[in-house]
């Protein structure tokens, strides 16, 4: 079955670094594109960014175009979220999802919570 | 980039009451439209694409239409495991893909 788990979120002050992961299993990696999709703390969803199977086309919402960066290894099924710049409205839950296809679905991860504050 | 509106923002029903939530697009954005329930503490699930297409193993008591610049999204019995929120997604074209700011479903 579909596995999607993201890591690495944590309490991190402004300005500073994080990267995100999303291990995933049970369908084939590098045949999907992949999203990055937050929720601020009681606030709706806000897709932020997606990844071609094939690593090569990159898309970014504005709010974070610049300061983060969307890869992926498909020789380990990992998606990677790069974020740099943190600022407090970056605050979220920080889901991974896979594209959806008639033959698999769509999926999300469970989340990983991000916080940033001084 | 292409605006969703969603409304209500939020509504309350009686059990076995038929509820619609609405999206207005900024543009035409054909059929690529998604609905997604989410609870609290869960990741979102995906409901309907492509508008009216109801996605596997999902009720049928869930149900979408619409296309170009107006969609609905409809509960035709609501049960008390419908207590969510809903969010209408648009996906027409190149990114940046966009959410509805979501619908809060309360049980009266």
């Amino acid at each position: 079955q579909v596995r999607m788990v993201e890591s690495g979120g944590g309490v991190v002050q402004p300005g500073t670094s994080l990267r995100l992961s999303c291990a995933t299993s049970g369908f084939t990696f590098d045949n999907y594109g992949m999203h990055w999709v937050r929720q601020a703390p009681g606030k709706g969803l806000e897709w932020l960014s997606l990844i071609w199977y094939d690593g090569i086309d990159k898309y970014y919402a504005d709010s974070v175009k610049g300061r983060f960066t969307i890869s992926r290894d498909n020789s380990k099924n990992i998606l990677y979220l790069e974020m740099n710049s943190l600022r407090a409205e970056d605050t979220a839950v920080y889901y991974c999802a896979k594209s959806r296809d008639d033959q698999t679905g769509e999926y999300w991860g469970q989340g990983t919570l991000v916080t940033v504050s001084s | 980039d292409t605006q969703m509106t969603q409304s209500p923002s939020s509504l309350s029903a009686y059990v076995g009451e038929r509820v619609t939530i609405t999206c207005q697009a900024s543009q035409d954005i054909n059929n690529f439209l998604k609905w997604y329930q989410q609870k609290p503490g869960e990741a979102p699930k995906l409901l309907i694409y492509d508008a009216s297409k109801l996605e596997t193993g999902v009720s049928s008591r869930f149900s979408g239409s619409g296309f170009g610049t107006h969609f609905t999204f409809t509960i035709s019995s609501v049960q008390p495991e419908d207590i969510a929120i809903y969010y209408c997604q648009q996906y027409d074209g190149l990114p940046p893909i966009t959410f509805g700011q979501g619908t809060r479903l309360e049980i009266k």
